[in-house]
């Protein structure tokens, strides 16, 4: 139940296309779903997050959207480009215990030039 | 967001030996937390470091292999202990940034090999 599942596990993507990585989770106490990203040799830097009372959040050419109802949300990057490569890893926790983030799997991008 | 540097940034290591990575955030924090990330797999958290207290540790991990130190609220250490190659990882701190989100920013890790 803690869980948290993350697909595709690997992700090439033309330059300028649409890349998405889905993530799924069965704690409905998780209130609050951040996006990492993370480039070899570095830490997972905090991309995006967002709070399930809103079904959508938009930073730049980076979308996360959310549905409450199917416990699932995705990361969509926007006419990625291919300093966008790089490993993302989706998260989940509950407000009241930031502490306690359990991540996904994580998924490889590759955006081709 | 807070701004968190890591000592060393890689070693090697032989067997049976031990290890501290040090970690250095440039405010203070109330939550400090370590983790684990085997090569191409996703992060494992190891323990939470409070100030002033003992570190809580998960479950699979345990005090007399990876003891933590947290002398005040801007540095933690994380000793590995008896180390095997089943020990080579990268080993991340993290921070609990107060907010609206009680966000948690990551160090840029210490990669350890162990032979």
């Amino acid at each position: 139940q803690q869980q948290v599942k993350q697909s595709p596990q690997s992700l090439i993507v033309q330059k300028g296309g649409i890349s998405i990585i889905n993530c799924a989770y069965e704690n409905t106490a998780f209130d609050y779903f951040p996006w990492y990203q993370q480039f070899p040799g570095k830490g997972p830097a905090l991309l995006i997050a967002i709070r399930p009372d809103v079904s959508e959040k938009k930073e730049g050419r980076f979308t996360i959207s959310f549905n409450k109802s199917a416990k699932q949300f995705s990361l969509h990057i926007m006419d990625s480009q291919p300093g966008d490569s790089a490993t993302y890893f989706c998260a989940a926790s509950t407000i009241s215990s930031a502490s306690k983030i359990i991540f996904g799997s994580g998924t490889r991008l590759s955006i081709r030039p | 967001s807070a701004v968190i540097s890591q000592k060393p940034s890689r070693d090697i290591c032989q067997r049976g030996t031990s290890l501290t990575i040090q970690c250095q955030v440039d405010s203070q924090v109330t939550m400090m937390f370590w983790y684990r990330q085997q090569p191409g797999q996703s992060l494992t958290l190891i323990a939470t470091a409070n100030q002033g207290s003992e570190a809580t540790y998960e479950s699979g991990f345990v005090i007399d292999k990876f003891p933590i130190s947290r002398p005040n609220l801007t540095f933690s250490t994380l000793t590995v202990s008896n180390m095997s190659p089943e020990d080579s990882s990268i080993y991340l701190c993290s921070v609990e940034v107060r907010g609206p989100y009680n966000e948690q920013f990551f160090g840029p890790g210490t990669r350890l090999t162990v032979l």
